[in-house]
């Protein structure tokens, strides 16, 4: 149980174009989704926070105009990177919150991934 | 504000031998978790082993063990009896216990390289 999915696994894009990721827990209901951004040999970072039915919560510095984040139900969130440039080349990361009922409350579980290289 | 630190070098490692890997944060919440994740090369974020801050033992999960040192705010991940497949990056990462909305803090990661 508890599988999030990521499609697509990976996408190659000219500059100038915009690109969907989407995310989705397959079996069981995420009243939050997160998206983060990872480059190479590098941390993830945590680009927003989406809630469904709600308008995503982004972090200082992301833009997000650029990166739009859709949650229109409780199984799949959309992160949409309108005009994407060279440099948005990066790994993309969804995770999405689960009630868990133990100590954690909430558990959170990842996707394997969208490695997003614009050309 | 929560922040974890990571600040070992890549890491070696031979086969069968045990290795521990760094991590120390700094929070203000009374109640939260501690986290290992291993991303091998495909990229995907595997869960290794959770630690609650009121928890009186240290976790373990098979060949995974952290000591945890509250008082220094540490998280260490032990991992015994490497194996080739351990190569990977691993890193620490915490947030708070309650709340979907729950963001985990990630340190930088180390390289774990396990030699033949």
């Amino acid at each position: 149980g508890a599988v999030v999915s990521q499609h697509p696994s990976w996408v190659i894009c000219k500059s100038g174009t915009s690109v969907k990721i989407e995310c989705r827990s397959l079996d069981f209901q995420a009243t939050t989704m997160f998206w983060y951004r990872q480059f190479p040999k590098q941390s993830l970072m945590l680009m927003a926070t989406s809630n469904e039915g709600s308008k995503a919560t982004y972090e200082q510095g992301v833009e997000k105009d650029k990166f739009l984040i859709n949650h229109a139900s409780l199984t799949l969130s959309t992160l949409t990177v309108t005009s994407a440039h060279p440099e948005d080349s990066s790994f993309y990361i969804c995770s999405a919150s689960q009630l868990a009922g133990g100590p954690l409350v909430y558990e959170q579980y990842f996707g394997p991934g969208t490695r997003l290289t614009v050309t | 504000a929560q922040k974890i630190t990571q600040t070992q070098p890549g890491m070696f490692v031979q086969e069968k031998e045990a290795v521990t890997l760094d991590c120390t944060y700094d929070t203000s919440d009374p109640s939260y978790g501690l986290f290992w994740y291993k991303q091998p090369s495909s990229g995907e974020m595997i869960f290794l082993i959770y630690q609650g801050s009121y928890d009186q033992q240290n976790a373990t999960e098979g060949r995974y063990s952290l000591n945890f040192q509250k008082a220094r705010k540490s998280a260490n991940l032990v991992i015994s009896a490497s194996q080739l497949g351990d190569s990977a990056m691993y890193f620490c990462a915490m947030r708070r216990t309650t709340g979907a909305n729950s963001k985990l803090t990630f340190g930088k990661g180390i390289t774990l390289s396990v030699r033949p």
